[in-house]
C-alpha cells in the first residue's frame, strides 16, 4: 500500500540555522510534490511544488530537492526564525485526483 | 491569490443533532473539494472527494450516510455530519482543487476548518 513519512515527530532547531525535513514514500510514482505547512488549528498553506525532472526548487528562504530513484524530497528553511515554527506536510501527487498527506514534522525553532 | 473561506469555524452540538459545515471557493471555481479530518497532534485524513454536480467519492471506511457530501455549485461543497456522536467530534477541513495554480499542477487551498464538538 502507499506510504509517506515524515521524519520524526518533531524537529527543534536553533534561530539561525538551517532546518531539513525529509518526506519518503513507497508506492507511488507522483509526477510532483508538494509541501504544506500547518500552523495550529488551521488549515495548511501551499509552500512549494516540485516536478519529477526537477531536481530542486527555491523560494526565498526555502529549498525543495525531490530524488525520484530514493522516492525522498528533502524541505530546507535557511536562515529559520521563530515565525518559521510549524507543522510542514508533504504530499506526493500529480496523476490522480486525490491528495494525501504525510505524517508532517513540527518544527520549533527556538529564539 | 485563491482564497477557500470554510463555515463555522467551531460548532458545538448535542449528541444525535446534525451539523453542516459550509466551504466556499471565493475567487475561482473549484469543480473538485476534497474533505479531510484531522486528529489532535495527527496528520489530516482523506474522508471524501467532492465533484460538482455529481456524487461524493468516499475513502475507504468513512461511511457516506454519516457524512453527507453536496457539492450544488463550482464554488460550494457542504458536509453534513448527520447524527453526531462524542466520537464524530474532530477538526474537519475543506481543500478546493485549484488547476490554475503553479504551472497548471493541481495544488490546493485549505480552509481555516471547523471545530466540532458532540456533547
Amino acid at each position: 500500500s502507499q506510504k509517506i513519512e515524515q521524519n520524526s515527530e518533531a524537529l527543534n532547531i536553533q534561530e539561525g540555522k538551517t532546518a531539513t525535513l525529509t518526506c519518503n514514500y513507497t508506492n507511488y510514482s507522483p509526477a510532483y510534490l508538494q509541501w504544506y505547512r500547518q500552523d495550529p488549528g488551521r488549515g495548511p498553506v501551499f509552500l512549494l511544488l516540485i516536478r519529477e525532472n526537477e531536481k530542486e526548487k527555491r523560494k526565498e528562504r526555502l529549498k525543495v530537492t525531490f530524488d525520484t530513484t530514493l522516492k525522498q524530497s528533502l524541505f530546507h528553511i535557511t536562515a529559520s526564525q521563530p515565525a518559521d515554527s510549524a507543522t510542514y506536510l508533504c504530499a506526493p501527487s500529480g496523476g490522480y485526483q486525490k491528495v494525501t498527506f504525510g505524517t508532517g514534522t513540527k518544527l520549533q525553532v527556538i529564539p | 491569490g485563491a482564497v477557500v473561506s470554510q463555515h463555522p469555524s467551531w460548532v458545538i452540538c448535542k449528541s444525535g443533532t446534525s451539523v453542516k459545515i459550509e466551504c466556499r471557493s471565493l475567487d475561482f471555481q473549484a469543480t473538485t473539494m476534497f474533505w479531510y479530518r484531522q486528529f489532535p497532534k495527527q496528520s489530516l485524513m482523506l474522508m471524501a472527494t467532492s465533484n460538482e454536480g455529481s456524487k461524493a467519492t468516499y475513502e475507504q471506511g468513512v461511511e457516506k450516510d454519516k457524512f453527507l457530501i453536496n457539492h450544488a455549485s463550482l464554488t460550494l461543497s457542504t458536509l453534513t455530519v448527520t447524527s453526531a456522536h462524542p466520537e464524530d467530534s474532530s477538526f474537519y477541513i475543506c481543500s478546493a482543487l485549484n488547476t490554475g495554480g503553479e504551472s497548471g499542477a493541481n495544488v490546493l487551498t485549505f480552509g481555516a476548518g471547523s471545530r466540532l464538538t458532540v456533547l
